[in-house]
C-alpha cells in the first residue's frame, strides 16, 4: 500500500528562518504527492502537489517541496518562516486505488518571533 | 476558502445513537470521500462516492455508510455510535487527476 511518514512530531523555527518539514513515501508505481495544512479546528488546506514534471514544486503561501526520487522524499520547504505558518502540516500520497489519499500523522510547525 | 460547506459544525451525540452529516460544494466535481481524523492524528480514509456509488472504502465497519445525491452533495451516516466515533470528520470533492478540496469538518463528540 502507498503511505508516507513524518518523522518529526513538531517542527520549531524562528521567524524570517528557513523551514522544513520532512516526509517520506512508500509506493509502488508512480506517486502522487501532496501536502497540506491544518488550523486548529479547521479542515485541510491544499499546500502543493507533485505529480510530474520538475522535481521542485512551487505552491501557496511561498511554500515549495522537492521530490526527490533515489531518496524517496518529498519535503516541505519554505525560505523565510512567518509567525502565521504555525499550523499543523500533513504530507499525502494517493492511493493505488486513485481513491483515497493516506496521511502522514503530521508535523507540528511552531513559528517563534 | 475551498467552497466546501460541511454541516453541522459540531454536535454531540450518546453512546448507541445515529448521525447523519452533510456535505456539498460549489466546484460541480463529482467525486466526495470522506475522512476520520481523531485527536492528534492524520485523517483516515472511509469511503468515496462517484456518480452515487460507492467506489472505494477504508478500513471501516458497516455502521458507517453514505449517500451521493444527484447534486453530487453527500452524507456520512454513522450508526450504533461509539464513544471512539469521537473526531473531526472532513469531507472532500476532487475532479479527475487533481487535489482534492476539504470542508471544514464536523466535530463530533460522543458521550
Amino acid at each position: 500500500a502507498q503511505s508516507v511518514a513524518q518523522p518529526e512530531d513538531q517542527v520549531n523555527v524562528a521567524e524570517g528562518n528557513p523551514l522544513t518539514v520532512k516526509c517520506t513515501y512508500s509506493v509502488s508505481g508512480n506517486p502522487y504527492l501532496f501536502w497540506y495544512v491544518q488550523y486548529p479546528n479547521r479542515g485541510l488546506q491544499f499546500l502543493l502537489k507533485y505529480i510530474t514534471g520538475d522535481n521542485l514544486v512551487k505552491g501557496s503561501y511561498g511554500f515549495e517541496a522537492e521530490f526527490n526520487k533515489s531518496q524517496t522524499s518529498f519535503h516541505l520547504k519554505k525560505p523565510s518562516a512567518l509567525v502565521s505558518d504555525s499550523a499543523l502540516y500533513f504530507c499525502a500520497v494517493r492511493d493505488n486505488s486513485g481513491y483515497a489519499l493516506n496521511f502522514g500523522k503530521g508535523t507540528s510547525l511552531l513559528v517563534t518571533p | 476558502e475551498t467552497g466546501v460547506t460541511q454541516s453541522p459544525t459540531h454536535l454531540i451525540k450518546t453512546r448507541g445513537q445515529q448521525v447523519t452529516l452533510r456535505c456539498s460544494s460549489q466546484s460541480g466535481h463529482n467525486t466526495v470521500s470522506w475522512y476520520q481524523q481523531a485527536l492528534g492524528q492524520g485523517p483516515q480514509f472511509i469511503f468515496q462516492y462517484y456518480r452515487e456509488e460507492e467506489n472505494g472504502r477504508g478500513n471501516f465497519p458497516p455502521r458507517f455508510s453514505g449517500l451521493q445525491f444527484p447534486n453530487y452533495s453527500s452524507e456520512l451516516n454513522v450508526n450504533a455510535l461509539e464513544l471512539d466515533d469521537s473526531a473531526l470528520y472532513l469531507c472532500a470533492f476532487q475532479g479527475t487527476h487533481t487535489e482534492a478540496f476539504f470542508g471544514q469538518g464536523t466535530r463530533l463528540t460522543v458521550v
